[in-house]
């Protein structure tokens, strides 16, 4: 079965400061992987995902992931962050074959953007 | 496209109660999942259907139960409610389990 650590529970920035979100994951064969943001009281949403191909995903409203299979991270960053960005973030991965590709999440990453 | 949608968007029950949660799949899509989604944590996968049957089960006692129509739409049903179970339950859907799922906004439930 797959795991995912998000290492960060609480990060707080301020407006323009560079984000940097970790993710881990653990699964013995090929995944997919995937961030997903919850703002205040809305749905999940999905930022961006890797399936295959460039490591180096880029996403909506600037974020953007690198996947290095060497380390099992899948890190989540943004140059410079908005107050609009303030949301929880959740990495997940499904196993990349077979018929029950359930999403495996991490426990979250509230972020908080003071203007 | 339409989206995913839940309902009740909140509901509150009574311990050994039964509960029936609703979704309807974003068109086009084939297989839909369930999560839990306690405060604070990230979702918790229940269950999956695919194409009116079940292909993936978490770590669920069988009080949670599902069912997937010929539309594609879905129910989630609770049964002996307990103060535990008191959480967002969350449906996604996708095409086959491909290419990302999409969510719908969730059922709060509150079991007192």
């Amino acid at each position: 079965a797959q795991s995912v650590s998000q290492h960060n529970h609480h990060v707080i920035l301020s407006e323009a400061a560079s984000l940097e979100l970790g993710c881990n994951y653990s699964y013995g064969g090929t995944v997919n992987l995937f961030w997903y943001v919850q703002y205040p009281g809305q749905h999940l949403q999905l930022l961006l995902k890797y399936f295959s191909g460039d490591p180096l995903v880029k996403g909506i409203k600037g974020f953007e992931a690198e996947f290095i299979k060497s380390k099992f991270s899948f890190n989540l960053r943004k140059p410079s962050v908005q107050w609009s960005d303030t949301a929880e973030y959740f990495c997940a991965v499904t196993p990349s074959s077979g018929s029950a590709r359930q999403l495996t999440f991490g426990s979250g990453t509230q972020l908080t953007v003071l203007p | 496209e339409t989206g995913v949608t839940q309902s009740p968007t909140h509901l509150i029950k009574t311990r050994g109660q039964q509960v029936t949660l609703r979704c309807s799949s974003q068109s086009g899509h084939n297989t839909v999942s369930w999560y839990q989604q306690a405060l604070g944590q990230g979702p918790q996968f229940i269950f999956q259907y695919y194409r009116e049957e079940e292909n993936g089960r978490g770590n669920f006692p069988p009080r949670f139960s599902g069912l997937q129509f010929p539309n594609y739409s879905s129910e989630l049903n609770v049964n002996a409610l307990e103060l535990d179970d008191s959480a967002l339950y969350l449906c996604a859907s996708s095409l086959g389990g491909i290419g990302g799922y999409t969510f719908g906004s969730g059922t709060r439930l509150t079991v007192v």
